[in-house]
């Protein structure tokens, strides 16, 4: 089956760093998004990896290793307004969304 | 660009009755239309694909006859809950995927619906 993995809550200081994983296994891969989604509102646009490496967006990166079936997100000088779900999803060889559940991060001042 | 509209963004109705939510890609031509499903503290459920002109393809478990897709045109497509039932509360969200592109998918606001 199709199978994605995130932690499920994790808690950061404002102007920290801190790292979100997400591990995947889906029948086929065409890329890997990750979305932010605060309480009560749609998911919002974060990033999309469908190459290896480093892909870097102001105080977000996004990382992604196909091999290992692996991507993590990194927020970079957190911000009490970082604290949301994020979302990782997969899309599959037929171009649907694989969605993981979701990590709560919560930002402590 | 790439702006998906959804109405009502939310609404409460009585048990029995039926409610239709509406999915608007505003700026972009949109083939393919998906409808979510969310309860708190839950990620993203997908309900069914739409596709304009044909009929929408429903996942296992979600019920063609009470969750009616309709999607006539390249920049609308409506979702009706049917005899809706007090579990039927959620938060349903619309997502457009552009014509041209197969991978992003543009998210409407979303729209909360209470059944009492």
């Amino acid at each position: 089956g199709q199978n994605i993995d995130q932690p499920t809550e994790m808690t950061a200081t404002e102007g920290a760093i801190v790292q979100i994983n997400c591990t995947y296994q889906t029948s086929g891969f065409n890329g890997l998004f990750w979305y932010q989604q605060h309480a009560g509102e749609a998911p919002t646009f974060l990033s999309y990896n469908v190459l290896d490496g480093l892909e870097e967006k102001g105080r977000f990166s996004s990382f992604l290793s196909r091999s290992k079936g692996y991507s993590y997100l990194l927020l970079k000088e957190l911000q009490m307004k970082d604290s949301a779900s994020y979302l990782c999803a997969v899309l599959d060889s037929n171009y649907q969304l694989i969605w993981g559940a979701g990590t709560k991060l919560i930002i402590k001042p | 660009g790439a702006v998906v509209s959804q109405h009502p963004s939310w609404v409460i109705c009585k048990s029995g009755t039926s409610v239709k939510i509406e999915c608007r890609s505003l700026d972009f031509q949109a083939t393919t239309m998906f409808w979510y499903r969310q309860f708190p503290k839950q990620s993203l459920m997908l309900m069914a694909t739409s596709n304009e002109g044909s009929k929408a393809t429903y996942e296992q478990g979600v019920e063609k006859d009470k969750f009616l897709i309709n999607h006539a045109s390249l920049t609308l497509s409506t979702l009706t809950v049917t005899s809706a039932h007090p579990e039927d509360s959620s938060f349903y969200i619309c997502s457009a995927r552009e014509t041209s592109e197969f991978y992003e998918q543009y998210f409407g606001p979303g729209t909360r619906l209470t059944v009492t």
